[in-house]
């Protein structure tokens, strides 16, 4: 089965850039979605397909996808971007979907 | 706007049966995939299974295959999770989601406010 894989942890300083990466089998060629997660809230989605954002979600997260690597950046980071993330994709050869294993990102 | 809207916290025995729901409004509900999401305490998340309202297509992830069955009313704008024999290993928080009008590729871009399913002695 599709295995994606994500650092446990990510800590950067306020102001300071995060990247978030999301390691899979040729994921460049799949769409990749990336979820934010605060303790005790349901996840939200913060980029859809590889590099869009949804409405409402802050120009400072954006994203990328090629070869084996998908990556997810938050620009001057916040004290509120504190949370666990996500990376999701479909595996259309088993018609399953797959989260990646989380990153829980720390604002030092 | 678009809301799923989740029923309440679960306290069960093991042994029993389950049936917990998902409800979606301000959309066309038969036009979108339902998925459903498992989070175990501290754990990272688990796609469990989909499933299209509109003619009730279902496909589960083989993990769970078996273990639980998804179903869903359209009348009621409603998807189910249910289990017919618990396992304390089944405590966990559940989260239905929005998955698009075409399974595959898009994001599930709404996401229920989660019911936690505690199995206890």
């Amino acid at each position: 089965s599709y295995v994606l894989t994500q650092p446990p942890s990510v800590s950067v300083a306020p102001g300071q850039t995060a990247r978030i990466t999301c390691g899979g089998n040729n994921i460049g060629s799949k769409s990749v979605h990336w979820y934010q997660q605060k303790p005790g809230q349901a996840p939200v989605l913060v980029v859809y397909e590889d590099s869009d954002r949804p409405s409402g979600i802050p120009e400072r997260f954006s994203g990328s996808n090629s070869g084996n690597t998908a990556t997810l950046t938050i620009s001057r980071v916040e004290a509120g971007d504190e949370a666990d993330y996500y990376c999701h994709v479909w595996d259309n050869s088993n018609d399953h979907y797959v989260f990646g294993t989380g990153t829980k990102v720390s604002v030092l | 706007e678009v809301q799923l809207v989740q029923s309440v916290a679960e306290v069960k025995k093991p042994g029993e049966s389950l049936k917990i729901s998902c409800k979606g409004s301000e959309y066309s509900f038969t036009s979108y995939w339902i998925g459903w999401v498992r989070q175990m305490p501290g754990n990272g998340l688990e796609w469990m299974g989909i499933i299209y309202p509109g003619d009730s297509d279902t496909r589960y992830s083989p993990s769970f295959q078996g273990q639980v069955t998804i179903s869903a009313d359209k009348s009621l704008s409603t998807a189910y999770l249910q289990w017919t024999s618990l396992k304390a290993s089944d405590t966990a928080m559940y989260y239905c989601a929005r998955a698009g009008q075409v399974r595959g590729v898009v994001a599930f871009d709404v996401w229920g406010q989660g019911t936690m399913v505690t199995v206890s002695s």
